[in-house]
């Protein structure tokens, strides 16, 4: 089976501007997770998606967004960037089934700077 | 407030000797624990995990102890191997939720 992918690897955007980044799960997988990840922060949750709805969201201003399509691929935007976005940004998928969500498998992330 | 800790930035061990890596939490509601293993430029890779039904898992060279009355978590690595190096964060999830909290994660260097 292909892994988590995401696109793109590398972005640079500046200060204001908004930024849209793409993750395509492990086929099967159903559960998709963002996180944020900056240096001594460790990964920061911030939304999880389950059958293109919003399950769970982290402590996140609402810059920050996301959604889900019909074939679990997902989408996280953010709006107005500031500095403080520059982090890198990864995706996870996992089997959601009989109600239990196993374990999360990710993508390389996409790393974002922000000027 | 951090949930889950790992208070050892970083951990040295020599090729061959045990490693062991800390995590402890706060939240009692906690009922799945997992670690992984970060390369530079990478996502995180899934290691091994527990249920808080258990207070052990072993998958070859890596075990995960569980001490809900502390609770703490371990991750022993034995032998240690010079691949190993890498971060290692470990995860936690709520009872009932689809959220995972991470700690900051503990760089470990394996010294050939």
């Amino acid at each position: 089976k292909a892994g988590v992918t995401q696109t793109p690897r590398y972005l640079i955007k500046t200060r204001g501007q908004q930024v849209t980044l793409s993750c395509s799960p492990i086929s099967g997988h159903r559960s998709v997770s963002w996180y944020q990840q900056t240096p001594g922060q460790g990964l920061q949750f911030l939304f999880e998606y389950f059958s293109e709805t919003q399950r769970n969201k982290g402590n996140f201003p609402g810059r920050f967004s996301g959604r889900q399509f019909s074939n679990s691929r997902s989408e996280m935007n953010v709006s107005t960037l500031e500095l403080g976005d520059s982090a890198l940004y990864l995706c996870a998928s996992s089997y959601y089934g009989q109600g239990i969500s196993y374990e999360q498998y990710f993508g390389p992330g996409t790393r974002l700077t922000v000027t | 407030d951090q949930q889950v800790k790992q208070n050892s930035p970083s951990l040295s061990v020599q090729e061959g000797r045990i490693s062991i890596l800390n995590c402890d939490y706060t939240n009692s509601m906690f009922d799945y624990f997992l670690w992984y293993k970060k390369y530079p430029a990478e996502g995180p890779t899934f290691l091994i995990s527990i249920s808080s039904i258990k207070d052990k898992n072993e998958d070859g060279r890596f075990t995960v102890f569980l001490n809900k009355s502390a609770k703490h978590l371990s991750l022993h690595i034995v032998p240690s191997q010079p691949g190993d190096s890498a971060v290692y964060f470990c995860a936690a999830r709520g009872k009932g939720t689809y959220k995972y909290i991470f700690g900051t994660g503990t760089r470990l260097k394996v010294l050939a």
